[in-house]
């Protein structure tokens, strides 16, 4: 079973609302990820944060923004959100080792409907 | 150009079959490179790191091809086990948290 995981696992929200995301990796790893998987498109990075530090925002509108209180959880608050925005949201841990093949394992994800 | 590209597929082959996947990535920069697994409406698992001299894991062998910036991956012996989405990923980034880039992924599926 995986180390990550994720609530909730479904989540129905309008576009007037606003939600948090929420990860946990009981792995002790130090590194954290949020990505986007929308049908027939290629999973998408997000964001990437670091012994607790944001380091890639990759063009992501301000309505999706995180937040890593420590090292094991992870947050990505939506508000406002477009229909567009519907996907599977996963999140992902690695320990960042100064290696670049670290493994990274992912949870089971949040399924998003906007409507 | 995408910066990380796969041919979507859907490949349907028999079992016991050969089956190879190539995917190819734009950045000659690009330091690591994995295939993951998606199984239908589960998260993606890492299948395999592709070292620059080639690897293998019993019936899978991963290549990584930089002249020509490809990575592949055979599976031998395909089992019905197999079926599932094959996502090959670059690390754009350096060494530490990753960048990871994927590609669309390539849908398998394996026939008894």
């Amino acid at each position: 079973e995986t180390g990550v995981t994720q609530t909730p696992r479904h989540l129905v929200m309008g576009m007037t609302n606003k939600k948090s995301l929420k990860c946990e990796q009981h792995l002790g790893h130090n590194a954290m990820y949020w990505y986007k998987q929308s049908a027939k498109k290629p999973l998408e990075l997000m964001f990437v944060y670091s012994l607790e530090e944001r380091v890639e925002n990759n063009s992501v509108p301000s309505r999706f923004s995180p937040e890593c209180p420590n090292s094991s959880h992870l947050f990505l608050h939506l508000h406002t959100l477009q229909p567009e925005d519907s996907a599977l949201y996963l999140c992902a841990s690695s320990q960042d080792m100064g290696n670049s093949y670290n493994e990274q394992f992912f949870g089971p994800g949040t399924r998003l409907t906007v409507l | 150009r995408k910066e990380v590209e796969q041919d979507p597929g859907p490949f349907n082959v028999p079992e016991g079959a050969t089956v190879a996947f190539n995917c190819t990535y734009s950045n000659s920069a690009s330091q690591s490179f994995f295939w993951y697994r998606q199984d239908c409406r589960k998260e993606p698992k890492l299948l395999m790191s592709v070292y620059s001299s080639g690897n293998e894991d019993g019936r899978f062998t991963a290549q990584l091809n930089r002249a020509s910036q490809y990575i592949s991956l055979l599976i031998r012996d395909s089992k019905l086990s197999d079926s599932a989405t094959y996502l090959c990923a670059v690390n754009m980034g350096g060494a530490g948290a990753q960048k990871l880039v994927f590609g669309q992924g390539t849908r398998l599926t394996i026939n008894p």
